[in-house]
């Protein structure tokens, strides 16, 4: 299973944008890459998945260079409610599921 | 749809007591999976399940069973409780296919004392 590092905690204030990056250095072939949030008291809820290059959502991009041995959450605009813990998951597709959880980059959105 | 629907939401147990964390879905997933989470740390995989009969054991298993003798249902059991069993427990599902994420329930709150 591809393990992930990610920053411990980041801080932003309202209306900046965000950058989150994971490492993933031996991420396999068919691997794709995900990214969890998760507020005080919840279950982690899905924000974004992809497999190379860019993809973008209503809420996030996900950059993922050429090499894909690490990928780059992108929040724009982020706001008080973008307080959470994000956590980057590798190969969810694959390994009947078993993803490894690090323990995510703290964000804490500052007004 | 509820989604993943986790019993109870908070528990108290005393060292030596069993319990039955229960995890039902109505989304007919194949796949689920129970994870236990400390304070500030990741989600770590105790048991999961590919499918109805077949189960097997993740990073944690230790101190816990389970079954699944159907798709809907996913029990986590606790013998003999201990303090180090203390911790957040979620239950998720993963359907297969081309948009494959984990969906997870909200959670039971466990306390061994």
């Amino acid at each position: 299973l591809a393990k992930t590092t990610q920053p411990i905690s980041m801080d932003s204030y309202e209306g900046q944008e965000v950058n989150i990056t994971c490492s993933h250095n031996n991420i396999a072939t068919n691997d794709y890459i995900t990214w969890y949030q998760q507020f005080p008291s919840q279950g982690p809820r899905f924000i974004i998945q992809g497999y190379k290059t860019k993809v973008t959502n209503e809420v996030a991009s996900l950059f993922i260079p050429a090499d894909r041995k690490s990928s780059t959450l992108s929040l724009p605009r982020v706001s008080l409610s973008d307080t959470a813990v994000y956590y980057c998951l590798v190969g969810v597709n694959t390994n009947a599921g078993k993803s490894t959880f690090g323990d995510g980059t703290t964000l804490t959105v500052k007004p | 749809n509820a989604g993943v629907t986790q019993t109870p939401k908070f528990r108290i147990l005393k060292i030596g007591q069993s319990m039955t964390l229960q995890c039902t879905q109505d989304m007919n997933h194949n796949y689920m999976y129970w994870y236990r989470q400390d304070p500030g740390m990741g989600l770590k995989l105790i048991y999961y399940s590919v499918g109805a009969g077949i189960t097997d054991k993740g990073e944690v298993p230790n101190g816990y069973n389970v079954s699944r003798s159907t798709t809907e249902d996913f029990p986590l059991r606790l013998e003999l409780a201990a303090p180090s069993q203390t911790s957040v427990y979620f239950c998720a599902t993963l359907p297969r296919g081309p948009n494959e994420k984990l969906f997870f329930g909200s959670g039971t709150q466990l306390s061994v004392l």
